[in-house]
């Protein structure tokens, strides 16, 4: 079946960088692209960015241009997302999930946990 | 920037009460609009795509409608099992892909 599984959950400290990742499977990888989306503790889904598996071609929200990249390793059907500059309010959960165009989203993966505490 | 408005942003409904949600973006965006729900400590759940499409194993009590600017997400008779968060997600349909997520709404029990 199809499946995302990301990595553990971590614990930074201000101005440190995070790089979480996301490994597919049941599926073509190359076909569709990965959207990350986090969740602040009791707030809603904030979308940061989207990369094709295929060209690698990118697109990132705004708030996070500068801060965030997102790269795949097709070799072993993985996708990363790296935040660099940490705060606090960057503290999170955060979700990848399979994205083609055109198609129908998901699944996610089961999120992982990104504590920033000095 | 396409913005996405949900309202209300807290509900309270009993069981079997018909239930609507609705979110506004902020210029037209065709049909290109998803349904999700959430529960606590879990992903969101993809109940609708396309504006109206329901996504396979969804019970059919659960609805959507609109297009252009204005949407709708009915549930028809409040179950147990639907106390949860509503979103609402514009995309596009071509690369590179971008999305925005409605504030959310909580449906409660009354």
């Amino acid at each position: 079946q199809v499946q995302l599984v990301q990595s553990g959950a971590e614990v930074k400290k201000p101005g440190a960088s995070v790089k979480v990742s996301c490994k597919a499977s049941g599926y073509t990888f190359t076909s569709y692209g990965i959207s990350w989306v986090r969740q602040a503790p009791g707030q809603g889904l904030e979308w940061m960015g989207w990369i094709s598996a295929y060209n690698g071609n990118t697109n990132y929200a705004q708030k996070l241009q500068g801060r965030v990249t997102m790269t795949t390793d097709t070799s072993t059907s993985t996708a990363y997302m790296e935040l660099r500059s940490l705060r606090s309010d960057d503290t999170a959960v955060y979700y990848c999930v399979r994205a083609g165009v055109g198609v129908k989203y998901g699944p996610w993966g089961q999120g992982t946990l990104v504590t920033v505490s000095s | 920037d396409i913005q996405m408005t949900q309202s209300p942003s807290t509900l309270s409904a009993s069981v079997g009460d018909r239930v609507t949600i609705t979110c506004r973006a902020s210029q037209s965006i065709s049909s290109w609009l998803a349904w999700y729900q959430q529960k606590p400590g879990k992903a969101p759940k993809l109940l609708i795509y396309k504006a109206s499409s329901l996504e396979s194993g969804v019970p059919s009590r659960f609805s959507g409608s609109g297009s252009g600017t204005e949407f709708t997400l009915t549930i028809s008779s409040l179950q147990p099992d639907d106390f949860a968060t509503y979103y609402c997600q514009q995309y596009n349909s071509y690369s590179p892909l971008t999305w925005t997520f409605g504030q959310g709404t909580k449906v409660e029990i009354k």
